[in-house]
């Protein structure tokens, strides 16, 4: 199994271009979610969803938008993109709600706008 | 929204000697995760704590969920090099993880 895969690894972009970051798991996993983390800081939650079709809001969720038309794939979306959103983003899955299931992270995506 | 305050920020520590980091909320959690990032990677599961006074081993590793459910501690005994990395205490509501600020390990040979 691969897990979580997230591409790309490194993007540079620049003010005002926008950019979709993929995600897809192969381990059946109902929820996904999208987290990003800015030095030294923890990882904050950008946008969730518990199945294909269902996606809601998490604790940072401004100037990004996802979609989930299947389990496997939830991307994220930056339309318009600034210097604020620099950090890395992490993708992660879970069989059923964190609260009893394990959520699997994967690599993380570098993204800087300049 | 919630806060953790997890303490200490970093460590600098000599391979060998034991480590205790914890980390404490205001508000009371169910369930107290701790996660390691290494290097360049994601978070990784250490442990779960489902249950108040709880104390759970993972190899070196021993977390404990406080008797107040607000707050948890993790150690590690018998340090290593690849012990390296971040830290997280994290809480859950519903579908979603709140991470705390991570304990940054050096654990120098």
């Amino acid at each position: 199994n691969a897990g979580v895969t997230q591409t790309p690894k490194f993007r540079i972009l620049k003010i005002g271009q926008s950019m979709t970051l993929q995600c897809t798991q192969d381990m059946n996993h109902n929820y996904m979610y999208w987290y990003r983390q800015d030095p030294g800081m923890g990882l904050k939650l950008i946008y969730y969803s518990v199945g294909a079709g269902i996606t809601d809001k998490g604790e940072v969720p401004n100037g990004y938008n996802v979609s989930r038309s299947t389990t496997e794939d939830f991307p994220l979306r930056l339309e318009l993109a600034a210097p604020s959103q620099t950090s890395v983003y992490f993708c992660a899955s879970s069989y059923g709600r964190v609260v009893n299931t394990e959520a699997f992270f994967g690599q993380g995506t570098r993204l800087t706008v300049v | 929204g919630q806060q953790l305050n997890q303490s200490p920020q970093s460590m600098f520590i000599q391979e060998g000697e034991d480590v205790s980091m914890n980390c404490t909320s205001s508000s009371i959690f169910n369930t107290w995760l701790w996660y390691k990032q290494d290097p360049g990677e994601g978070p990784v599961l250490l442990i779960a704590l489902y249950k108040a006074g709880e104390l759970t081993s993972n190899g070196r590793l021993t977390a404990q969920f406080g008797i107040t459910r607000k707050d948890s501690f993790l150690n590690i005994s018998a340090s290593i090099p690849s012990d390296v990395g971040i830290y997280f205490c994290v809480v859950t509501s519903g579908s979603r993880l709140t991470f705390g600020e991570g304990t940054q390990l050096t654990v120098n040979p």
